[in-house]
C-alpha cells in the first residue's frame, strides 16, 4: 500500500463548481498534513495546512479524519486559475528520527472555461 | 515563506558525468531537503541536509551517487554523480523555516536534468 494515495484524475470541472479531492494515508502516527499546488512545469507551492480541526481559507477548505486516515481539500466557486496538479502531503517522523514529507501522486485539476 | 533559487534551472549532461546543483536561500534555515521529481510523477525526498551534520539518505539513494554539502545556514550543493538517462530528472531543495508551525516546506525552482 501506498503510503500517501490519491485518485490521480484528471477532473475536468466547469468554472464556477464546487470540487472535492480526497487522499488517504498509511501510518498512524503521522503528524502534519498539507496540500500544496504545483503548475506545470513549476515547483510545488504551499496551498494550505490542514489542521485536526479542519481550517478554511477563501474558497478552499481542508478536512482531516485521523481515524479514517484521510485528508480532504474542498474548492468553491471553481476559477480557471485553480487549474494545477493538488499534491496531498503528510508529515511523519520516523522511528530513527528522521522528518520526512511525503507526497501522493497528485490529483490533476483542468477548470473548463 | 523564503526566497529560494537553484542554479543551474536546467542542464543537458553527457552519461558518466557530474552536475553540481546549488540551493541559495535569502534566510538562515536548519533544515534542507533534497527532491527528485521524475517526468510524470510525485516528488521522492533524496536526503535531509542540516548544517553541520551528515546528510541524512532515503532508502535507495547513497552518498556515493548523491553526495551533498551544507557549509552554512544558507546554501546547499547535491551532486548527481557518474550520471545515467535514468537520472534525467527535476531536482529541487527545500527548506523548512525556523519556527515554522506544522513543519511547512518550501520548494525552490527546481534544476531540470536531462541525460544523455
Amino acid at each position: 500500500r501506498k503510503e500517501v494515495e490519491q485518485d490521480p484524475g484528471p477532473f475536468n470541472v466547469p468554472e464556477g463548481a464546487t470540487v472535492a479531492f480526497n487522499c488517504t494515508y498509511s501510518n498512524s502516527a503521522s503528524q502534519s498534513f498539507f496540500w500544496y499546488r504545483q503548475d506545470c512545469r513549476k515547483e510545488p507551492k504551499l496551498l494550505m495546512s490542514v489542521y485536526s480541526s479542519g481550517n478554511e481559507d477563501g474558497r478552499f477548505t481542508a478536512q482531516l479524519n485521523r481515524a479514517s486516515q484521510y485528508i480532504s481539500l474542498l474548492i468553491r466557486d471553481s476559477k480557471l486559475s485553480d487549474s494545477a496538479t493538488y499534491l496531498c502531503v503528510v508529515y511523519l517522523i520516523s522511528n530513527f528520527g528522521n522528518e520526512k514529507l511525503t507526497f501522493g501522486t497528485g490529483t490533476r485539476l483542468t477548470i473548463i472555461p | 515563506s523564503a526566497v529560494i533559487s537553484q542554479k543551474p534551472s536546467r542542464d543537458i549532461c553527457q552519461r558518466g558525468t557530474s552536475l553540481t546543483i546549488q540551493c541559495q536561500v535569502d534566510s538562515q534555515v536548519t533544515m534542507m531537503f533534497w527532491y527528485r521529481q521524475q517526468p510524470g510523477q510525485s516528488l521522492t525526498l533524496i536526503a535531509t541536509a542540516n548544517q553541520g551534520s551528515e546528510a541524512t539518505y532515503e532508502s535507495g539513494f547513497v552518498i556515493d551517487k548523491f553526495p551533498i554539502s551544507r557549509p552554512n545556514l544558507t546554501f546547499s550543493t547535491l551532486t548527481v554523480s557518474n550520471m545515467s538517462p535514468e537520472d534525467s530528472s527535476i531536482y529541487l531543495c527545500s527548506v523548512q523555516l525556523r519556527g515554522s508551525n506544522y513543519n511547512e516546506q518550501f520548494f525552490g525552482p527546481g534544476t531540470r536534468l536531462t541525460v544523455l
